[in-house]
């Protein structure tokens, strides 16, 4: 069993529509929490990064984390066209940075029509 | 500002044969990743470096070798090149505190 499972999707959405995108994790020592957004044949890009539980909210963005049910989300409100990308949670035990390593969940495809 | 800057963007090898994939940031940050991205599969941890002097193995390291030349530059290495090891790599860069900053990979193939 994956430390971080991801449903890989894809996901098709009509532009406008709430996306809601999850991953569960089994390790509790994670604290921190990242959401990532791969474009196609570019490398990951952060999107939101939140410690420990509660919500964070970015523009479109809202990011969750339940760690009593390890289970984070991320929502975008208003879908774009331009947020067709493959979204990646991504966790760590301790602070990103030296010595920190992150476990990544094997992402998910998003598509947003016109 | 150029982040992390990764190359060759495309390489094509033949099983056995060796290079070199270089990665350089222009962040000032003291850690250095590399990780392989497969279908599936997820990016995967294969060396890090903590700091300038210091590297350490990460989740798949097998088949690899690394070397921080500097605070700037992480490579890494394959010997011997092996079909398994066709992927995308990607480079990484952090500072204490502050999430990793991704260049945007080197798709490799193994014949």
């Amino acid at each position: 069993q994956k430390e971080v499972e991801q449903d890989p999707g894809p996901l098709s959405v009509p532009e406008g529509a709430i996306v809601s995108l999850n991953c569960t994790y089994s390790n509790s020592a994670f604290q921190y929490f990242m959401w990532y957004r791969q474009y196609s044949r570019k490398g990951p890009e952060l999107l939101m990064y939140t410690y420990s539980s509660g919500n964070k909210e970015d523009g479109r963005f809202t990011a969750q984390v339940d760690k009593s049910s390890k289970y984070i989300s991320l929502f975008i409100r208003d879908s774009q066209p331009s947020d067709s990308a493959t979204y990646l949670c991504a966790m760590s035990a301790s602070r990103t940075g030296t010595a920190s390593k992150l476990t990544f969940g094997t992402g998910t495809r998003l598509q947003v029509t016109l | 500002n150029a982040g992390v800057t990764q190359t060759p963007k495309f390489q094509v090898l033949k099983t056995g044969q060796s290079m070199t994939l270089q990665c350089a940031q222009d962040m000032n940050h003291n850690s250095m990743y590399w990780y392989r991205q497969d279908p599936g599969m997820g990016l995967r941890l294969i060396y890090y470096s903590a700091s300038e002097g210091t590297t350490d193995k990460g989740e798949v390291p097998n088949g690899y070798n690394v070397s921080r030349l500097n605070k700037r530059e992480f490579s890494l290495r394959l010997e011997s090149a092996a079909p398994s090891q066709t992927s995308v790599y990607f480079c990484a860069s952090s500072n204490s505190n502050q999430p990793q900053h991704f260049g945007d990979g080197t798709r490799l193939s193994i014949l």
